[in-house]
């Protein structure tokens, strides 16, 4: 148990479905983070908040991405229309001080 | 984009063996950070150092940094086949691109045979 609560764990879906991620952090972390990893690859930041606020978007969040989090407690993330290129585990962290705590993630699969 | 980039991308030794993984960076760091990855899974911390400190140990780890030379190492000693998994270093900086995130490098996979 890392502390970090992702679901659902695994996701399969149809191009051109949306589909969203549910983020649960320590609750004493006001920081919250989204990843997107590739088989491969390293995590790529996609987005941050602090608290409820989102203060920092990468370039690979397009406009089909949309993260939220409401009361700065739990964070959603949502893919409208789906692509393959899509597919990827989707991580969260979330952090006090300089301690990241990462959840296990999901898997998203596009077919 | 990524900050580092880990060397050697794969890594088999034998059980009993040493595991040196390096890291290199871009920009300047608060700190840097190690994570393991077993397969299909998230991510654990490892160790953290910060950009004032040169050396740092935790049980068979031990983690190296230059900042005059934008690198980090970490070496595992007396392997096991259960520290079988991809190894990825992060960096923590004000010039990151991404702000206060972490920023990681593609990894290292280690393979450890019994």
């Amino acid at each position: 148990d890392t502390g970090v609560s992702q679901n659902p764990r695994h996701k399969i879906t149809k191009r051109g479905q949306n589909v969203t991620f549910r983020c649960d952090p320590i609750s004493e972390h006001n920081r919250l983070y989204w990843y997107r990893q590739t088989l491969g690859q390293g995590p790529e930041f996609l987005t941050y908040f602090q608290n409820e606020a989102q203060l920092e978007k990468s370039r690979l969040l397009s406009d089909r991405f949309s993260a939220e989090r409401p009361k700065g407690s739990f964070s959603t993330l949502e893919i409208q229309r789906t692509e393959q290129g899509d597919s990827a585990m989707y991580l969260c962290a979330s952090r006090v001080g300089s301690g990241y705590t990462f959840g296990s993630g999901t898997r998203l699969t596009v077919v | 984009s990524q900050q580092g980039e880990e060397d050697p991308q794969a890594l088999s030794i034998q059980e009993g063996e040493n595991a040196t993984m390096n890291c290199s960076y871009k920009t300047s760091i608060n700190n840097l950070q190690w994570y393991r990855q077993n397969s299909g899974r998230g991510l654990v911390h490892l160790i953290l150092i910060r950009s004032n400190e040169r050396e740092k140990h935790s049980g068979r780890l031990r983690v190296t940094l230059d900042t005059s030379k934008k690198s980090s190492s970490l070496l595992i000693t007396a392997s096991r086949a259960a520290d079988t998994a991809s190894y990825f270093c992060a960096t923590d900086g004000p010039t990151n691109q991404a702000g206060t995130a972490l920023i990681f490098g593609k990894g290292t996979t280690l393979s450890v045979s019994s």
